[in-house]
């Protein structure tokens, strides 16, 4: 099946500094890719859609200048959380859209990052 | 804009019970996806629904979606340890790509 993963795995960063995620998908294109936020016991909840070659879709309250998307190739999406506060530590999953299977999105392990 | 409730919020169960879990829309539904999650880690895919009265299963899990496409169930049959975590239900919002999830149901099997 369609795999997707994440790196890093987890990450502790100190309170202003800014944290690369990477998201690929290692057997499938995806022209389309999703990055999820998750609260402990608490579902996913849809930060950005990011599409390759072109700017991504931010949902409503989530700040585009503070959570960076690139997708830059159809294998790989990056988030970069910028000048990160303790309030952004949380766990960052990604999804990617498999170009010949249009109706499945296959997630990624996830990412925790912790803010201290 | 679209909601899905599950219930129940959580399960424990004994191995070799039969269990349902339901996933409720406040919208018609254009599609339904089941996925496992295991505490502190991605999203694994089960199965998608997408007709009116349509049933699918693997293995020991058998998900179906009622003729109004406003509900689906998730019935495992003889559960076991490796069926705990965390099941989410999501569906795709109309005409996007975008997926938005339910609350979740956090699943225990006890031996």
């Amino acid at each position: 099946g369609a795999v997707v993963s994440q790196h890093p795995s987890w990450v502790i960063c100190k309170s202003g500094t800014s944290v690369k995620i990477e998201c690929r998908s290692l057997d499938f294109q995806a022209t389309t890719m999703f990055w999820y936020r998750q609260f402990p016991k608490q579902s996913l909840m849809l930060m950005a859609t990011s599409n390759e070659g072109s700017k991504a879709t931010y949902e409503q309250g989530v700040e585009k200048d503070k959570f960076l998307i690139n997708h830059a190739s159809l294998t790989l999406s990056t988030l970069t959380v910028t000048s990160a506060h303790p309030e952004d530590s949380s766990f960052y999953i990604c999804s990617a859209r498999d170009w010949g299977d249009q109706e499945t999105q296959y997630f990624g392990p996830g990412t925790r990052l912790l803010v201290l | 804009s679209q909601e899905l409730e599950q219930s129940p919020q959580s399960l424990i169960v004994q191995e070799g019970k039969n269990l349902t879990i339901n996933c409720t829309s406040s919208k018609t539904l254009y599609g339904l996806y089941w996925y496992k999650q295991k505490y502190g880690e991605g999203l694994i895919f089960l199965m998608m629904l997408q007709k009116g009265g349509e049933e699918k299963s693997h293995e020991k899990i058998t998900a179906k979606l009622d003729e109004k496409k406003q509900q689906s169930s998730l019935h495992i049959t003889a559960s076991q340890p490796s069926h705990a975590g965390i099941y989410l239900c999501g569906a795709p919002t109309w005409n996007t790509d975008k997926l938005i999830f339910g609350t979740g149901t956090r699943l225990q099997v006890f031996p």
